[in-house]
């Protein structure tokens, strides 16, 4: 079965860091662009960052750039999100989703929750 | 303030046919492929519509995409009570470098 678990949520105060991860199964892992896409408390998506397969390649909003970074470990069929400097407004659901070429996010974890509060 | 614009919420009755519109720009829906994603109450979103206007397997011909210049909608027909959802609409944006994602529409099925 093709699957994108994520890990790594919890609570954390500000300017605190936190590292997900996302697992993948199911799918010839490196074949495939990697995404962080976030949803704060009652509103819409976001796009974080993406990752190409081989990892040359990435991709951040500006709202995180400079604070995250995107990485991956093919050998691991693992997706990294290693946050930095963490304000409340990064306060969501995370959800990492996987990309070929033109068909889209096809595949979505079920997300994991950061909050960042004092 | 989302880069792609959609209304807030739309809504019609069992049978009739809803209809929500996505507007963006030259740098995104203008010279990229528009997608649609559904997001049931808690639940992840999935992908609805890909490459503008086709379906991926399971997704039923109820749904259907359109773009037309910069602007792109997801027509449901036949609405039914399980499409009570939100739906984004996406784009990949040449100018930002980056995904572009509506603000999404709620559709309430009265």
């Amino acid at each position: 079965e093709v699957q994108l678990v994520e890990s790594g949520g919890g609570l954390v105060q500000p300017g605190g860091s936190l590292r997900l991860s996302c697992g993948a199964s199911g799918f010839n892992f490196r074949s495939y662009t990697l995404h962080w896409v976030r949803q704060a408390p009652g509103k819409g998506l976001e796009f974080v960052s993406g990752i190409s397969g081989d990892g040359g390649s990435t991709y951040l909003a500006n709202s995180v750039k400079g604070r995250f970074t995107i990485s991956r470990d093919n050998s691991r069929n693992t997706l990294y999100l290693q946050m930095g400097g963490l304000r409340p407004e990064d306060t969501a659901v995370y959800y990492c989703a996987r990309h070929k070429t033109s068909d889209g996010m096809d595949v979505w974890g079920p997300g994991t929750t950061v909050t960042v509060s004092s | 303030q989302s880069v792609l614009t959609q209304p807030p919420s739309a809504s019609g009755t069992p049978g009739q046919r809803v209809s929500i519109s996505c507007s963006g720009s030259r740098s995104n829906i203008g010279i990229n492929f528009v997608y649609w994603y559904q997001q049931l109450s808690g639940a992840a979103p999935k992908l609805l519509i890909q490459r503008d206007n086709q379906r991926p397997s399971g997704v039923p011909d109820r749904f259907s995409g359109a773009k037309s210049g910069t602007s792109a909608s997801l027509a449901i027909s036949g609405l039914r009570s399980e499409d009570e959802a939100d739906y984004y609409c996406a784009a990949w944006d040449d100018r930002l470098s980056i995904w572009v994602f509506g603000g999404g529409t709620k559709v309430t099925v009265l």
